[in-house]
């Protein structure tokens, strides 16, 4: 059975850095064709995708926001890390990770973590 | 503004059959898969439909998929007060080289 968990501060500051790890159990990252997904969502909006990152090392990130986005295996076999900086309060949202198939099938979520961007 | 564009809401009783729409362009529905997901209030998305028609396991019949050019669909029927969420198509956009979701659908059960 394929779970993912995220986990990070639910509060950040303007101009922070934001720092999510997503755990996940029954599956592995050097499997041929797995990834993990990182996908958002601000309240009462729609869902927007945010970057993958594949068996193979291969990333993937939204071209909005390239910039500020970096997607990384964690130092643990079982975890994936997303970074974004420059953190706004245009970014608070429900960030959430997923197992994904390449190129894009997204099949198992975790349940999501809140984060709220505010001094 | 999306680009995958769904109809914001959508209606129907008990019993009836509804389709939701996802409009895209040659750049991402026409030529990559679509994908539909379901998001009950206040919980996290679950994959409906994959591969443009296609469902997981544990999906009722009752949910279809299907594509035609640059616009796909989501067909419910026998609807259940218990379809009554939010629901998001999803495919990879080749000029913007990201994953892109249409805007979303809520569903009501009258």
């Amino acid at each position: 059975q394929i779970t993912l968990k995220e986990s990070g501060p639910t509060l950040v500051k303007p101009t922070q850095t934001l720092t999510l790890t997503c755990s996940f159990s029954g599956f592995s990252l050097t499997t041929s064709g797995v990834g993990v997904g990182w996908i958002r969502q601000p309240p009462g909006k729609a869902l927007e995708w945010l970057a993958f990152i594949f068996w193979d090392d291969v990333k993937r990130y939204s071209p909005s926001l390239r910039s500020r986005l970096t997607i990384t295996k964690g130092t643990s076999q079982n975890q994936v890390v997303l970074t974004m900086t420059n953190m706004d309060p245009v970014d608070t949202a429900t960030y959430y990770c997923a197992h994904t198939w390449t190129p894009d099938y997204m099949d198992v979520w975790g349940k999501g973590t809140t984060v709220t961007v505010s001094s | 503004q999306s680009v995958l564009t769904q109809p914001p809401s959508a209606s129907g009783t008990p019993g009836q059959r509804v389709t939701i729409s996802c409009s895209g362009s040659s750049y991402n529905v026409r030529i990559n898969y679509v994908y539909w997901y379901q998001q009950l209030p206040g919980a996290a998305p679950k994959l409906l439909i994959y591969r443009n028609d296609q469902r997981p396991s544990g999906v009722p019949d009752r949910f279809s998929g299907s594509k035609s050019g640059t616009s796909a669909s989501l067909a419910i029927s026998g609807l259940r007060s218990e379809d009554e969420a939010d629901y998001y198509c999803a495919t990879w956009d080749d000029s913007l080289s990201g994953e892109v979701f249409g805007g979303g659908t809520k569903l009501t059960v009258l």
